[in-house]
């Protein structure tokens, strides 16, 4: 059982905006910053957002992220039919002295 | 352009040892913190171990502490998982995984090396 929970599904038409909640405590999310992977079938993660909000060169701006208090959220706006994959949160637990991983979301493009 | 590419994965017996590597190239290998990081068969991920740029500070998930090793060679640009006392449960796809210029997890990821504990 992980230390940051994120729900195990979410779905969306295409077009619509989708957003996916990951929640922790004052030991990891309360105290740093979030990153945001997605994970295609069959392939390693990639990163999608790092530090709570930034995207790195080559994401595009349809993803977005947030940070308040002990949760985050990862938006993705404009859904595509590739944008079907698991999605994971992650942050540093400094009880635990480690990252910690979101148990992942698997995002349905109806 | 970064690549990481795993080798040394493979089928172990409980109890046995294992070293993956996790040769780097396209950036400057002795300024970056590096992990591994897992995730069993139709599984999430999870953590394993980190290590500082300099190689001086190692951090271990709970799970593995005592029986995983970290370390990197600058000299070969090549970072080293030493697994003991391999257990059923660490069987899993390993990746190797390059962290930001400010220790952001994750900036770059390998193609994962697949690690199976069976007798």
């Amino acid at each position: 059982q992980s230390v940051v929970t994120q729900p195990p599904s979410a779905s969306g038409a295409p077009g619509q905006r989708v957003t996916i909640s990951c929640s922790g405590s004052s030991s990891n999310i309360g105290r740093n910053t979030v990153n945001w992977f997605q994970q295609l079938p069959g392939t390693a993660p990639k990163l999608l957002i790092y530090s709570n909000y930034q995207r790195p060169s080559g994401v595009p701006d349809r993803f977005s992220g947030s940070k308040s208090g002990t949760s985050a959220s990862l938006a993705i706006s404009g859904l595509q039919s590739e944008d079907e994959a698991d999605y994971y949160c992650a942050t540093w637990d400094v009880s635990l002295n480690s990252w910690v991983f979101g148990g992942g979301t698997k995002l349905t493009v109806l | 352009e970064v690549q990481l590419l795993e080798s040394g994965g493979g089928l172990v017996q409980p109890g046995g040892s294992l070293r993956l590597s996790c040769a780097a190239s396209g950036f400057t290998f002795y300024s970056y913190a590096m992990a591994w990081v897992r995730q069993a068969p139709g599984k999430g991920l999870e953590w394993v171990s980190g290590i500082s740029a300099n190689g001086v500070y190692t951090f271990y998930a709970g799970s593995v502490r005592g029986r995983f090793t970290i370390s990197k060679d600058p000299s070969q640009n090549t970072l080293y998982l030493q697994m003991n006392s391999l257990r059923a449960e660490d069987t899993a796809i390993y990746y190797c995984a390059k962290y930001t210029a400010t220790e952001q997890l994750g900036e770059h990821w390998g193609q994962g090396s697949l690690v199976t504990v069976s007798s």
